[in-house]
């Protein structure tokens, strides 16, 4: 069981807004250590996506944002693409875990 | 950009050792510390272990603390993980990741900071009986 919770999937149609949330606690998120986001094409290896709670690395397209508030954060991606069909997954720090991951959430584009 | 290409991932029993390698390129490999990341079949991401640019601090996820040591030649452009007394539960497709413990200061507050920049494809290890 991860200690950050995403929801399994979520599901969206081309050029729709959609969220993924990542949910932690007082010991990781709430504690204000910064939270990352991957994106994982099937069969790829993971890319990142966001850093730093909202920061992109050079290529990601604007399209994808992130933001924290309180013990969660969120992976906002507007103007859906069928080609950001893919898992993501968040990770952060822990007061007693180096590194962790949420569980990963799977986009589905209808 | 860079690349990291990783081996050595094999079918073997409970109990036995294996060694996995990570050749790097295309990036200065000793301004950077480095991980494994492992994912079992149809399961989420897991961090394994990390280490600094010269490899003198290495962390440890508690599932393999005692059973598997990181280590890095930057001479050679390599990282390894040896990993001893394997088990069932070990089995995953293990990536190499750019990226190791930093440290991220606001005002007078200092938190630790972990993210990955670079990933390799991965090599399967598969533990079993």
């Amino acid at each position: 069981q991860s200690v950050l919770t995403q929801s399994p999937s979520v599901s969206g149609v081309p050029g729709q807004r959609v969220t993924i949330s990542c949910t932690g606690s007082n010991s990781n998120i709430g504690a204000g250590y910064h939270v990352h986001w991957y994106q994982q094409l099937p069969g790829a290896a993971p890319k990142l996506l966001i850093y730093g709670n909202f920061h992109r690395p050079s290529g990601v397209p604007d399209r994808f944002s992130g933001s924290t508030s309180g013990t969660s954060a969120s992976l906002a991606i507007t103007g859906l693409q069928v080609e950001d069909e893919a898992d993501y997954y968040c990770q952060s720090h822990d007061d007693s875990r180096e590194v962790i991951f949420g569980g990963g959430t799977k986009l589905t584009v209808l | 950009e860079g690349q990291l290409v990783e081996s050595g991932g094999a079918v073997v029993r409970p109990g036995v050792s294996l060694r996995l390698s990570c050749a790097a390129s295309g990036f200065t490999f000793d301004d950077h510390g480095m991980s494994w990341v492992r994912q079992a079949p149809g399961k989420g991401l897991e961090w394994v272990s990390g280490l600094n640019w010269n490899g003198d601090t290495t962390y440890y996820a508690d599932s393999v603390k005692g059973r598997f040591t990181i280590s890095r030649d930057n001479g050679k452009k390599f990282l390894y993980l040896q990993m001893d007394s394997l088990r069932v539960d070990d089995t995953a497709v293990y990536h190499c990741a750019r990226g190791g413990r930093t440290t991220y200061c606001s005002g007078r507050t200092c938190l630790p900071y972990w993210y990955f920049d670079l990933w390799g494809r991965g090599t399967l290890v598969t533990v079993s009986s």
